[in-house]
């Protein structure tokens, strides 16, 4: 059983624009929602990363929206750039931190020069 | 923040082998994870390596297919044993540094492991 869905798969993007990556989860108890950007070759680095009491977390171009009653979570990245293509992983945990990630299914980003 | 270092960065290995995996951090952390990523899929977790006891495995990962060792706060080993094809994937060791909304995980570049 997937925890955390992840959609959409695959997004191309003109650069300037807007990319928005969402993900839903099912388990209550998770506390703790990442998103971690991957390159080709590297592991992933941490992008943002908001817990349950607030709504939008915003650091730069990326903003992560929650909304808890729906249980989903969205990754908006303004003003897009080549960049930015990349893998995108929305990730869920219970542990209050980083520690025994549940991971997306994650989105290859193309921003488009 | 953390520098990760995993050796082999890439192996091609016969079926039926094993192939054991170092993953080396800059600093003392008292857990390690290992994960594994399947070609153009999502992390799955494979256990979590405590240093002085035994490794705790997730659902449909076992000691005997995974063996783990954590024998000091900066080193850890995964060996994946008799592999099969289906093992080829990249795998991944982290460790997680702070609490809190600083709570970070960082990864290693991973083992890409291909088996034929």
């Amino acid at each position: 059983q997937q925890q955390v869905k992840q959609s959409p798969q695959s997004l191309i993007v003109q650069k300037g624009g807007i990319s928005i990556i969402n993900c839903a989860y099912e388990n209550t108890a998770f506390d703790y929602f990442p998103w971690y950007q991957q390159f080709p070759g590297k592991g992933p680095a941490l992008l943002i990363a908001i817990r349950p009491d607030v709504s939008e977390k915003k650091e730069g171009r990326f903003t992560i929206s929650f909304n808890k009653s729906a249980k989903q979570f969205s990754l908006h990245i303004m003003d897009s750039q080549p960049g930015d293509s990349a893998t995108y992983f929305c990730a869920a945990s219970s542990s209050g931190s980083a520690r025994q990630l549940t991971f997306g299914s994650g989105t290859q980003l193309t921003v488009l020069p | 923040s953390a520098v990760i270092s995993q050796k082999p960065s890439r192996d091609i290995c016969q079926r039926g082998t094993s192939l054991t995996i170092q993953c080396q951090v800059d600093s003392q952390v008292t857990m390690m994870f290992w994960y594994r990523q399947q070609p153009g899929q999502s992390l799955t977790l494979i256990a979590t390596a405590n240093q002085g006891s035994e490794a705790t495995y997730e659902s449909g990962f076992v000691i005997d297919k995974f063996p783990i060792s954590r024998p000091n706060l900066t080193f850890s080993t995964l060996t994946v044993s008799n592999m099969s094809p289906e093992d080829s994937s990249i795998y991944l060791c982290s460790v997680v540094y702070g609490g809190g909304l600083g709570t970070e995980a960082f990864f290693g570049q991973g083992t890409r492991l291909t088996v034929v």
